[in-house]
């Protein structure tokens, strides 16, 4: 099946411990993203990447790292999580070439919660 | 500024009516994406926009893209209770950033 796998699903940790939260797609897809969902701001983009190795700042990349080492996985890092990182993180990946198979596959989320 | 704004940012509608929910963004775009969200679950493609007047339907949805005024539209028709969801819209300004609207909560009352 196809499918964009997150883990875990939901979080509990304190400020300055350091978490990764991992994204791994099944699709071969080039194309891999990390959104954060807070109320009322809809989904804004951390960070992105085009291939292995090819990984770019979104909106609000501010707090987080990521890495492209392999295509299937996308893992996001949080090396000093602070409270106001405390959100709904989605992974998502597709293809990329103006077609409508450039649509995005969304994990299943990570409510993560910093105190 | 790159913003993509929609409205209603909540909709009440009775089973059988019409409604549309707007999306503007800011800035040339030719890719715009709509999304569905039930509550506590993921995100899913609803639609996938890429030319001016673009139109795509399905089922009680339909779409559409007007490039030059920088809107797309979200069409409900006889709308029936299981599309109560949030429906985001998102454009693409880039060739890979997403942008996405604050999304429209809509609740259809029977």
């Amino acid at each position: 099946e196809a499918q964009v796998t997150q883990n875990p699903r939901y979080l509990i940790t304190v400020t300055g411990k350091k978490l990764t939260v991992t994204c791994s797609q099944n699709m071969n897809h080039e194309y891999m993203s990390w959104y954060r969902q807070d109320p009322g701001l809809g989904l804004r983009q951390i960070y992105y990447s085009m291939n292995v190795e090819v990984t770019d700042k979104g909106d609000v990349p501010e707090g987080y790292k990521v890495s492209r080492k392999e295509k299937r996985n996308f893992p996001l890092i949080l090396e000093s999580p602070s409270p106001n990182q405390t959100s709904l993180y989605f992974c998502a990946s597709s293809f990329r070439g103006r077609t409508t198979n450039e649509k995005l596959f969304f994990g299943s989320g990570t409510q993560l919660s910093v105190l | 500024e790159l913003k993509v704004e929609q409205n209603p940012l909540f909709l009440s509608m009775q089973e059988g009516k019409n409604y549309t929910i707007y999306c503007n963004y800011s800035t040339t775009s030719d890719r715009l994406y709509w999304y569905r969200q039930d509550p506590g679950k993921s995100l899913e493609s609803l639609f996938v926009l890429l030319s001016n007047g673009a139109v795509k339907q399905e089922g009680r949805l339909m779409a559409s893209l007007d490039t030059k005024a920088r809107l797309s539209t979200l069409h409900i028709t006889a709308a029936v209770h299981d599309l109560s969801a949030t429906y985001f819209c998102a454009v693409d300004f880039t060739g890979n950033q997403f942008y996405f609207g604050t999304g429209t909560s809509l609740t259809v009352i029977p």
